[in-house]
């Protein structure tokens, strides 16, 4: 099947400071990918769609200069934390589109100390 | 997407099968039903989906009902490895794949 790969897997940063993230497709083009946030023991909540070439969706309630989202070519998009706070800390994950199914990223653990 | 109500947890013997219900009253006739599952900190695992007809894979089998107002995800021979939680989600198989999660139903299989 298709594999999205997300990096790091982990990152522990200092609050005050901005945080990217990596989505990539690795064997096909996605001119949509998705990102989604998860506390623990919660379910999966999309943040945003992403698509290439243009700009992001927000959903409601997530601050788009905060979650700076960048999808500047078909395979690679990424998520750019600005100024983590601690209530930030939590496990984002990736999707992205191969004609209408989405495949999944590891995730990515972010931790705001 | 029609809202989906699943179990909030289940166990089952390492080596018999798990059989996870989903009930989604409310799908209607483009709706197909996804299962997916999420081992703990790992992203989401497609494992199956299917809109009317029973469907089998080297995963698992999806078994829906006549009428499609709920499904059942059957793993034929759990091991350890399939503890996770299980979400079931009905959605349009469309361009725009954002999937809706819910709360999913945590498996756990004993040794």
């Amino acid at each position: 099947g298709a594999v999205v790969s997300q990096h790091p897997s982990w990152v522990i940063c200092k609050s005050g400071t901005s945080v990217k993230i990596e989505c990539r497709s690795l064997d096909f083009q996605a001119t949509t990918m998705f990102w989604y946030r998860q506390f623990p023991k919660k379910s999966l909540m999309l943040m945003a769609t992403s698509n290439e070439g243009s700009k992001a969706t927000y959903e409601q309630g997530v601050e788009k200069d905060k979650f700076l989202i960048n999808h500047a070519s078909l395979t690679l998009s990424t998520l750019t934390v600005t100024s983590a706070h601690p209530e930030d800390s939590s496990f984002y994950i990736c999707s992205a589109l191969l004609n209408t199914e989405a495949f999944f990223g590891q995730g990515t653990r972010l931790t705001v100390v | 997407d029609a809202k989906t109500t699943q179990p909030t947890s289940m166990d089952c013997a390492e080596g018999r099968a798990a059989n996870l219900p989903c009930n989604h009253s409310t799908i209607s006739g483009n709706e197909y039903v996804y299962w997916y599952r999420q081992i703990h900190s790992q992203g989401p695992q497609y494992i199956i989906h299917g809109l009317k007809n029973n469907e089998t894979n080297e995963m698992a089998s999806l078994i829906i009902t006549e009428d499609r107002k709920s499904s059942t995800l059957i793993l034929p021979h759990a091991t350890l490895r399939d503890t996770a939680v299980y979400y079931c989600i009905a959605t349009r198989s469309g361009s725009a794949r954002q999937l809706t999660f819910g709360s999913g139903t945590q498996l756990t299989v004993l040794p």
